[in-house]
């Protein structure tokens, strides 16, 4: 299985700060990995796909970047309703697997 | 725009098996391309990749899971099904129906939570 290791596990900004999470692939992944929100209570919505497309009505502040093992989710200036824990999945290879999560709120 | 619909009993006993089943509207489940999987969350945790179903009747299993899972398809129903037999306490999760596209998922239910009890 790939190992999908995202960093940080958590943080905490200002509104307006520019927010980026990382995440990492045990072995290279091409640019066959995909970025979910997850609000409270909520089921996860994809945000980007193949690393850097973003879907239909995703607010453009949010960007993908990467290929390879590194990818990164920025947010250019967090809003309120940002709130909420990101997930990295790599759609490379079966099992499909997914990041640990970082959980996101304000400052 | 399709949505999924998890419904199933929301207590089971350990060692019984669980049953859910997902129904697909707003569109079809013979759809080509599209793949419906079973992903579930273990409370405060993140996402665990069950597997997935073609219309067909294709189907693929996380291997973690694999002797345990059956997922199986109902076309005139425009629904599919998850069986997890010899459940635990650390089956207990929030499963999700999800359709995907080129492994992606672009559609999810609202989930459903599973809890078992003696």
């Amino acid at each position: 299985d790939i190992q999908m290791t995202q960093s940080p596990s958590s943080l905490s900004a200002s509104v307006g700060d520019r927010v980026t999470i990382t995440c990492r692939a045990s072995q290279g992944i091409n640019i066959y990995l995909n970025w979910y929100q997850q609000r409270p209570g909520k089921a996860p919505n994809l945000l980007i796909c193949a690393a850097s497309i973003l879907l239909s009505g995703v607010s453009s502040r949010f960007s993908g970047s990467g290929s390879g093992t590194d990818f990164t989710l920025t947010i250019s200036s967090l809003q309120p309703e940002d709130i909420a824990t990101y997930y990295c999945q790599q759609s490379y290879s079966l099992p499909l697997t997914f990041g640990q999560g970082t959980k996101v709120d304000i400052k | 725009q399709v949505q999924l619909q998890e419904s199933g009993p929301g207590l089971v006993k350990p060692s019984q098996t669980l049953s859910l089943t997902c129904t697909v509207s707003g569109g079809s489940i013979r759809s080509a391309g599209y793949y419906w999987n079973w992903i579930r969350q273990h409370p405060g945790k993140g996402l665990e990749w069950i597997g997935y179903i073609y219309y067909s009747g294709t189907t693929y299993y996380n291997p973690s899971l694999k002797s345990r899972v059956t997922i199986s398809v109902d076309t005139s129903k425009n629904q599919i099904s998850l069986r997890l037999a010899s459940v635990t306490a650390a089956d207990t999760a929030v499963y999700y129906c999800a359709r995907t596209l080129n492994n992606y998922a672009d559609s999810w239910g609202q989930g459903t939570l599973v809890t078992f009890s003696s």
